[in-house]
């Protein structure tokens, strides 16, 4: 069955980075986008950016953009997402999720989520 | 920025139908799609294309739309459903661009 399998929960310090991979399986990882939503604790979900691992195309939200990045390793059917200049406020679960389309992007399935805490 | 927006909570006894609403200015062009979250879990996809239900998804889930409003609605609602729901759609531009909603509590009485 398609599945997507996070890394595991990782503390980091202010002004550090963090890489949260994202295994997938079941499926034809280059035929479909990955996606990136995080999720502080109480609230509710933010998306981060999304990547075409085929071509290595990437678009991030405004909020986000110049502090992450998504990366692909193809052989091993793995999506990363490292955001940097981490700050209290980015502790959060981070998810992956496959991106699919049908007159609209939508997410299915999700990866199990990885919690990131910053703390100094 | 571009905002959906939900009521904060639902609730509703056993039996009965909860309805969650979802506006935003860009929904009578963009198609929206409805996720169920319980705690400690990833969300889960319940409607996809405003009103299409994902093989496994119970029947008693249904959605709508009307206008700049869009509506999930349960059914014969079971304690099994109470968790947290969220709209998602893009802006009207209809790039690469997500929005989620803010989020509604359903509690089962």
């Amino acid at each position: 069955q398609v599945q997507l399998v996070q890394s595991g929960a990782e503390v980091k310090k202010p002004g550090a980075s963090v890489k949260v991979s994202c295994k997938a399986s079941g499926y034809t990882f280059t035929s479909y986008d990955i996606n990136w939503v995080r999720q502080a604790t109480g609230q509710g979900l933010e998306w981060m950016g999304w990547m075409n691992p085929n071509s290595g195309n990437t678009g991030y939200a405004q909020k986000f953009q110049g502090r992450v990045t998504i990366t692909r390793n193809t052989s091993i059917s793995t999506a990363y997402m490292e955001l940097s200049s981490l700050r209290s406020e980015d502790t959060a679960v981070y998810y992956c999720a496959r991106g699919q389309y049908s007159s609209g992007w939508y997410l299915d399935p999700w990866g199990q989520g990885t919690l990131v805490t910053v703390s100094s | 920025s571009y905002e959906l927006t939900q009521p904060p909570s639902v609730s509703v006894s056993p039996g009965q139908t909860a309805r969650i609403t979802c506006s935003g200015d860009a929904l009578p062009k963009q198609y929206a799609y409805w996720y169920q979250q319980k705690p400690g879990q990833a969300p889960v996809l319940v409607i996809y294309k405003d009103s299409e239900r994902p093989s496994g998804i119970p029947e008693r889930f249904s959605g709508s739309s009307s206008g700049t409003t869009v509506t999930l609605t349960i059914s014969g609602v079971q304690a099994e459903d109470e968790a947290d729901y969220y709209c998602q759609s893009a802006d009207s531009s209809g790039t690469y661009n997500l929005v989620f909603g803010t989020g509604t509590k359903v509690t089962v009485l």
